[in-house]
């Protein structure tokens, strides 16, 4: 049974609009939630996370949304660029740790100048 | 500069040869972690360290091995490999304590068993 779930394998933007991945997950006693970006040959990297006491998380172009009643959370990128094109990873926690973390399967976001 | 270094990149064995994947990490974290990563299922868990001589299971441990002698090194040991076990195998450590704190992967070790 998958907790974290990430229903859209890939997602096409055009550079300078706003992307948009989405993320849903089952399990309640999730409360940290983390968005990881990974390139083709190399390991994931952080990109930002979400505490469940908070709905909204920003850092630059990239803000996380979490909506705990519908159990879903989403990245938003603003203005998209080519260089996020990625797989972007939605990960979950229980205890606000890294220790147990809960991944989805991924999205690959291309993003076409 | 902070680095998780895994050995090898790439590696093709066979059946039941046993193989060990290095992990090495320069940042005294205390917490390392191993995960595979297979089409359609993401990155799945298969054990970690909370710190030296501390192991646990994760969520797909079978058929793996694992030892903390070390703070910096935490190798994912295959002591019987079989085809199912192919993938992409990332190692990973953070610092523990508090929270978000940030987790650092290496660059992913390809196994393929024949």
């Amino acid at each position: 049974d998958q907790q974290v779930k990430q229903n859209s394998p890939s997602l096409s933007v055009q550079e300078g609009r706003i992307s948009i991945l989405n993320c849903d997950y089952t399990n309640s006693m999730f409360d940290y939630f983390l968005w990881y970006k990974k390139y083709p040959a190399e390991g994931p990297t952080f990109l930002i996370s979400i505490s469940s006491i908070k709905d909204k998380n920003e850092d630059g172009r990239f803000t996380v949304f979490l909506n705990k009643s519908a159990k879903h959370l989403s990245l938003h990128i603003v203005p998209s660029q080519p260089g996020d094109s990625a797989v972007y990873f939605c990960a979950a926690s229980v205890g606000g740790s890294n220790y147990k973390l809960t991944f989805g399967k991924g999205t690959l976001l291309t993003v076409n100048p | 500069e902070a680095q998780v270094t895994q050995n090898p990149r790439y590696l093709i064995t066979v059946t039941g040869k046993k193989l060990t994947v290095t992990c090495s990490q320069n940042m005294n974290h205390e917490y390392m972690s191993w995960y595979r990563q297979d089409p359609g299922l993401g990155l799945r868990q298969i054990y970690y360290s909370m710190n030296v001589e501390v192991t646990d299971k994760g969520d797909v441990p079978e058929g793996y091995k694992v030892s903390r002698k070390e703070k910096r090194n935490f190798p994912l040991i295959l002591e019987s490999p079989s085809p199912n076990q192919t993938s992409l195998y990332f190692c990973a450590s953070s610092r523990t304590g508090g929270t978000g704190n940030t987790i650092y992967f290496g660059e992913g070790s390809w196994l393929t068993v024949v």
